[in-house]
Parts: structure tokens; sequence; C-alpha cells
């Protein structure tokens, strides 16, 4: 049973248009979802999170969002870069829960020059 | 300030033997996680552990896997008589406090089974 859905296997933008990353998930315990960015042969490296009370946080070009009615979340990359492309992450933590994340299978994202 | 360090960054075992999995943490984090990622699959949690104590192993297999974190040197994780199907990456992170936002990962370890 996957609780953090990435239904998005590959997504492929051009430079300088929005990327849209979206996550859903099954699970109403969840209080936190974070965002992380990973390259081949390196380990995840993190991007941006949302606590549940909220429904929107920026960081630079990053702009996470978050749905609770709808269970679903989105990564906004504006404008996207060369540099961006990799496979990105969407993980949640279960409140009460001591920083077992559980995270979806990953969406790769291409952004062409 | 090194990040976490893990090593080896590639290892190659025979069925049947042991691998040994080795993750320092960053400095000031005296908390761990070992994570697993199966190809094409997102990460799967396997472990929390503090210095000396294991606080959660739930997804931790419960056979021939072990792991700890001793009050001086790096934690291990540890699979014994390993099988074709441990073949995987294997990430450890570590954070200051159990709150799990402030992870940092390490590179991996990735382990092939032959």
């Amino acid at each position: 049973d996957q609780q953090v859905k990435q239904n998005s296997p590959s997504l492929s933008v051009q430079e300088g248009r929005i990327s849209i990353l979206n996550c859903d998930y099954t699970n109403s315990m969840f209080d936190y979802f974070l965002w992380y960015k990973k390259y081949p042969a390196e380990g995840p490296t993190f991007l941006i999170s949302i606590s549940s009370i909220k429904d929107k946080n920026e960081d630079g070009r990053f702009t996470v969002f978050l749905n609770k009615s709808a269970k679903h979340l989105s990564l906004h990359i504006v404008p996207s870069q060369p540099g961006d492309s990799a496979v990105y992450f969407c993980a949640a933590k279960r409140g009460g829960s001591q920083g077992n994340l559980i995270f979806g299978k990953g969406t790769k994202l291409s952004v062409k020059p | 300030n090194a990040g976490v360090m893990q090593n080896p960054r590639h290892l190659v075992r025979r069925r049947g033997q042991e691998a040994r999995l080795r993750c320092s943490p960053m400095k000031g984090h005296s908390h761990v996680y070992w994570y697993r990622q199966l190809p094409e699959e997102g990460l799967k949690f396997m472990v929390y552990l503090q210095k000396e104590n294991i606080i959660d192993e739930s997804g931790m297999p419960k056979e021939r896997f072990s792991a700890e974190f001793p009050k001086e040197g790096p934690s291990i994780l540890r699979i014994q008589q390993v099988v074709r199907g441990d073949s995987a990456a294997y990430f450890c992170a570590s954070s200051a406090s159990g709150e799990g936002s402030g992870y940092t990962f390490g590179s991996g370890t990735r382990l092939t089974v032959v």
C-alpha cells in the first residue's frame, strides 16, 4: 500500500518555463511534507518543506503548495533551468513519528535548453 | 565540515557472504537513519538510531539485517548471508534532532550481490 504517490515517472520542460511536479498521499496523519532532489550516484538533497498547517511555502524559484482536502501537494519550479534536471522525491512524515519519512517513487525532470 | 560519509561507495558480495555498510554522520548530529532504494523505487525507511540505541526498526527485515550506532565510531548496517534481492542502494541520513525535517543524506552504498 503506497501512502505517497508520484504518478508521473517523468516530466520534460523547456528551459525558462514552469515545472510542476505532483504528489498525492493517502494518510491523513501526515503533518509534514518535504521535497528532495537527487542526481545519479548521489544522495537526496533537501529542497523545500511544508507543514500541514500551511498551504504554501516559497523559497526562491521553488514553491510548494499543499491542498489538504485533496491530499495533494505540488512543487513548482520557475523558471526551470537545465541544472534542475534530476529525480524529485516527495516525502511525508506522520505526526508523532520520530524521523521516519515515507517517500514516493520519484519523478524524473528533464529541462531542455 | 564534511557531510554524511558512507563507505564503501560500491560493494560486491557473493550470495551467502556478509555485507557491512558504514555511515559517519555530520559533525554534531546524533540521529542516524538508514534507507534502502530498490531499482525504480523510492527510498524505504529501515531503521532510526541514536548513539547506542535503536529508536525505530520498523522497516528492518526481521532476519539477517542488523544495525548499530556505537558510542564511538560510525553507524554500521550489517546484512548477513546476502541474497540477490538485497542488491540495492543503501542511504544513510543524519540529523541534529529527531524531527525528520533536517535530514542530510550521504551518497549511498551500492550493494550488488552476485
